[in-house]
């Protein structure tokens, strides 16, 4: 099991420029999370899908910020334009729908830095 | 009021010691409930869910829930300097998981 797999580790980009992360989630897990980690505001939840459709984006924080899964092994998140108050850890995590109540696998998370 | 809320601390114990973490939540209707370690620069892995009233013992660990008072914490018996991380509740909110904000924990030998 490669577990959830992340890239890239470490962006860093300017402002204004367009930042892609992307994420492979465990091999049957029908269920893909994005959360966004800060010191000020912690783990936040951004979007999520169940069986790649996208199932709640209330915690998208704007428009610049879009969410896509165009199948079960491969979700990206892509910010644009960047902005520098983006900066922060964005974490993929996974789960089976049918066990999601046994709590999410996460990724390494990608480190954003935009100056 | 903070969907889940926990003392950012930090909670400083020495070692052998037993922890105790706090968490309580908003949503009464919630039915699962998550703890998670977070070591510095790493992601956060899953140590300990509860669905039902009363205590659930996993090796030094022991997870405790109440619904009525909705409150959740986590026990560490005999606390070592690996247990050193930030520990977060997470609560399970029509199939998301709504985070803490995490209590950093640091064990002393």
């Amino acid at each position: 099991d490669a577990g959830v797999i992340q890239s890239p580790r470490h962006e860093v980009t300017e402002m204004g420029q367009e930042v892609t992360l992307r994420c492979k989630p465990i091999s049957g897990h029908n269920s893909l999370f994005w959360y966004r980690q800060t010191m000020m505001r912690g783990l936040e939840l951004l979007i999520y899908f169940n069986n790649n459709v996208p199932i709640d984006d209330s915690g998208m924080p704007e428009d610049r910020f879009s969410a896509k899964m165009p199948n079960a092994s491969f979700s990206t998140l892509k910010i644009q334009p960047s902005e520098p108050r983006d900066s922060a850890v964005y974490f993929c995590a996974s789960s089976s729908v049918d066990r999601g109540g046994y709590g999410y696998t996460f990724g390494s998370g990608t480190r954003l830095t935009v100056v | 009021q903070k969907e889940v809320e926990q003392n950012s601390g930090p909670l400083s114990v020495p070692e052998g010691a037993i922890a105790s973490l706090n968490c309580t939540y908003s949503d009464r209707g919630s039915q699962s409930f998550f703890w998670y370690r977070q070591y510095s620069g790493k992601s956060p892995e899953l140590i300990m869910f509860i669905y039902s009233n009363g205590d659930k013992e996993d090796g030094r660990f022991t997870a405790q829930l109440n619904k009525a008072s909705q409150y959740v914490s986590l026990l560490i018996r005999d606390s070592q300097p690996s247990d050193s991380a930030t520990y977060l509740c997470a609560v399970n909110q029509g199939g998301k998981l709504i985070f803490g904000q995490g209590t950093e924990l640091s064990v002393k030998p």
